[in-house]
């Protein structure tokens, strides 16, 4: 079967660094990618992973490693629009290139 | 960017009434779109994958004739709930895969059945 697993709570001050962890386990891998959500919003794209190693975008940046199963996404300098849901995502082997979501982090971003 | 537009944003309906959904993908063609639901503050399930051309592959669990799904064009994929009950209620969202940004996602659709 497939299974993601990722943190269901953070909470982190304004400013500050944070990462998210996640697990995975799934019938092969075609790639990783981190979602950021809103309450009743669509998902945005953050991230994509396929290769190991560390990924840089601004503020965020994701690391994977396929050996452990393991990606993370670090957030620098935290600011109070950050606080939303983060989905870590995972796309099996298999045709479709469906992609499966963990269950998703809710991070808090205090002043 | 690739665009995709799911409508409506949000509907009311009665128990045992149908309601449908559409996605379309503007600008590039979806020969595969994603349909997902969303409790409140639980992640995304995949619920089925529509082939535009073919039969839906839906996810272990997903009832396939109460959620009916039509790939009628390389464009537009369709949700149908069928005789809708409380518990159908939720956030329902596509997903369709681009070859530039990868995944795209509609705005969503929250229904509520009442």
């Amino acid at each position: 079967g497939q299974n993601i697993d990722q943190p269901t709570e953070m909470t982190a001050t304004e400013g500050a660094i944070v990462q998210i962890n996640c697990t995975y386990q799934t019938s092969g891998f075609n790639g990783l990618f981190w979602y950021q959500q809103h309450a009743g919003e669509a998902p945005t794209f953050l991230s994509y992973n396929v290769l190991d190693g560390l990924e840089e975008k601004g503020r965020f940046s994701s690391f994977l490693s396929r050996s452990k199963g393991y990606s993370y996404l670090l957030l620098k300098e935290l600011q109070m629009k950050d606080s939303a849901s983060y989905l870590c995502a995972v796309s099996p082997s298999g045709g479709y290139n469906k992609l499966i979501f963990g269950a998703g982090t809710r991070l808090a971003v205090h002043p | 960017g690739a665009v995709v537009s799911q409508h409506p944003s949000w509907v009311i309906c009665k128990s045992g009434t149908s309601v449908k959904i559409e996605c379309r993908s503007l600008d590039f063609q979806a020969t595969t779109m994603f349909w997902y639901r969303q409790f409140p503050k639980q992640s995304l399930m995949l619920m089925a994958t529509s082939n535009e051309g073919s039969k839906a592959t839906y996810e272990q669990g997903v009832e396939k004739d109460k959620f009916l799904i039509n790939h009628a064009s390389l464009t537009l994929s369709t949700l149908t709930v069928t005789s809708a009950h409380p518990e159908d209620s939720s956030f329902y969202i596509c997903s369709a895969r681009d070859r530039t940004t990868g995944y795209t996602f509609g705005s969503g659709t929250r229904l509520t059945v009442v």
